[in-house]
């Protein structure tokens, strides 16, 4: 099974700072890459599919990028209400779908 | 707007079974695969598989082969999951989303998501 490594598992910035997040698979998946936001005690929310399309709605602060092994989650200038958990997906493949370990974001 | 409306919190006894429903409303049920996702407290994500409420197919992780059963009603646009034997550490909060797939040899993104049902397992 392909597995998904993201680190760091957590990390503190500041209020305006650039955050990056970063998820790995073991093997290549194409561009089939989600990620979503977990804000405490919420439900988990879509921001970006197919490694670095925007889901509707999401803030454009908020981007992706990467294909094959490597991927990032980047927040070009950290709100307060960014503070969450950020989770990759791969998809490339049914029926396995799996997440990674999780990044917690908190302001500094 | 698209809703995933699960049922209530449960609390089961060690080698019980427990069913979580999550009804849809605000598009096409059959039209879209039923994903479930588990998480447990201040863990992960952990996939658990899905049901095409089309023709009721399931899929489910092997982890879970054997313990899960997904179902669902299309008269009411409700899926259920039903899982058995239950432990300790099936504590969880159980979440329904539905799946979005890109093209048939990928596999599912989730769009929308359930609000949760928290299941405790103690005895």
């Amino acid at each position: 099974d392909i597995q998904m490594t993201q680190s760091p598992s957590s990390l503190s910035a500041s209020v305006g700072d650039r955050v990056t997040i970063t998820c790995r698979a073991s093997q290549g998946i194409s561009n089939y890459l989600a990620w979503y936001q977990q804000k405490p005690g919420k439900v988990p929310k879509l921001l970006i599919y197919a490694a670095s399309t925007l889901q509707s709605g999401v803030p454009s602060r908020f981007s992706g990028s990467g294909s094959g092994t490597d991927f990032t989650l980047t927040i070009s200038s950290l709100q307060p209400e960014d503070v969450a958990t950020y989770y990759c997906q791969k998809y490339n493949s049914a029926p396995a779908l799996t997440f990674g370990g999780g990044t917690k974001v908190e302001i500094k | 707007q698209v809703q995933l409306v699960q049922s209530g919190a449960e609390v089961k006894k060690p080698g019980a079974s427990v069913k979580v429903s999550c009804k849809a409303s605000g598009y096409t049920f059959t039209g879209y695969y039923m994903h479930w996702v588990r998480q447990a407290p201040g863990q992960g994500l952990e996939w658990m598989g899905w049901i095409n409420p089309n023709s009721g197919g399931t899929n489910y992780a092997q982890k879970f082969h054997g313990r899960v059963t997904m179902t669902r009603d299309t008269s009411i646009s409700t899926a259920y999951m039903e899982l058995s034997r239950l432990r300790s550490d099936d504590t969880a909060f159980y979440y329904c989303a539905r799946g979005v797939r890109r093209d048939y040899s990928s596999g599912w993104y989730f769009d929308y998501w359930g609000q949760g049902t928290l299941v405790t397992v103690s005895s």
